[in-house]
């Protein structure tokens, strides 16, 4: 079974600049997180969706960050414009979205923004 | 709100010591608990996860059991070896759907 991918590994850019981020679930889960893992911390969560749907983004900072799940499976996260904090690792994880369910996580992507 | 405290690492020890990592949580109702492991440049893997209260969740060496009078999940290895060296993060569920991660303790074992 595929897990879940993520792409790039790794982003370079500057404060103001834009940068977006892919993530490809593992087949057949309907929910998809995005999360911030800023270094030495656990991961917050930014989004979820349930299919195409979103289910809490209470934490996205929707000034500057955006999200979609078009068709209900692969999803971007975008930043515009960046700042110096965002630099992070972005982790997408997917699960099949019933009760008691298990997360699985891609390899995350690691923006640094200078 | 619902959330987790693990303790502060950074841990370090030898190879073949035994290991505890704390894990306390504060949530309503009855959370799913979890142990997740991220070794260097990697994403989160489970170890592993106890659903209701007295359940021990176990993998590779490790355990845990959920203790809801002590609010507790904490993680323990009878002889860590130096590839259990990585970052491990306590995390609850009170949905299925919803997760809360600790901060997360580094663990380094030494030959």
């Amino acid at each position: 079974e595929a897990g879940v991918a993520q792409s790039p590994r790794y982003k370079i850019i500057e404060k103001r600049q834009s940068v977006a981020f892919w993530c490809n679930p593992i087949s057949g889960h309907a929910t998809l997180y995005w999360y911030q893992q800023i270094l030495g911390q656990g991961p917050k969560l930014l989004i979820q969706f349930q299919n195409n749907g979103v289910v809490d983004d209470s934490q996205l900072p929707k000034d500057r960050f955006s999200a979609e799940r078009l068709k209900g499976v692969d999803s971007t996260l975008k930043i515009q414009p960046a700042k110096l904090e965002d630099s992070a690792v972005y982790l997408c994880a997917s699960s099949l979205g019933t009760s008691k369910n298990i997360q699985y996580f891609g390899a995350g992507t690691r923006l640094s923004v200078l | 709100g619902d959330s987790v405290t693990q303790m502060e690492g950074p841990v370090t020890l030898s190879e073949e010591a035994f290991l505890t990592i704390n894990c306390t949580y504060t949530a309503t109702g009855y959370p799913s608990l979890f142990w997740y492991v991220q070794y260097p440049g990697e994403g989160l893997q489970l170890l592993l996860k106890a659903t209701k209260a007295d359940d021990k969740g176990s993998n590779k060496g490790f355990e845990a059991t959920y203790r809801k009078e002590t609010t507790s999940f904490h993680l323990e290895k009878g002889s860590v070896q130096v590839s259990d060296s990585a970052v491990y993060f306590c995390a609850l569920s009170p949905t299925g759907n919803q997760f809360y991660f600790g901060t997360g303790t580094s663990l380094t074992v030494i030959p």
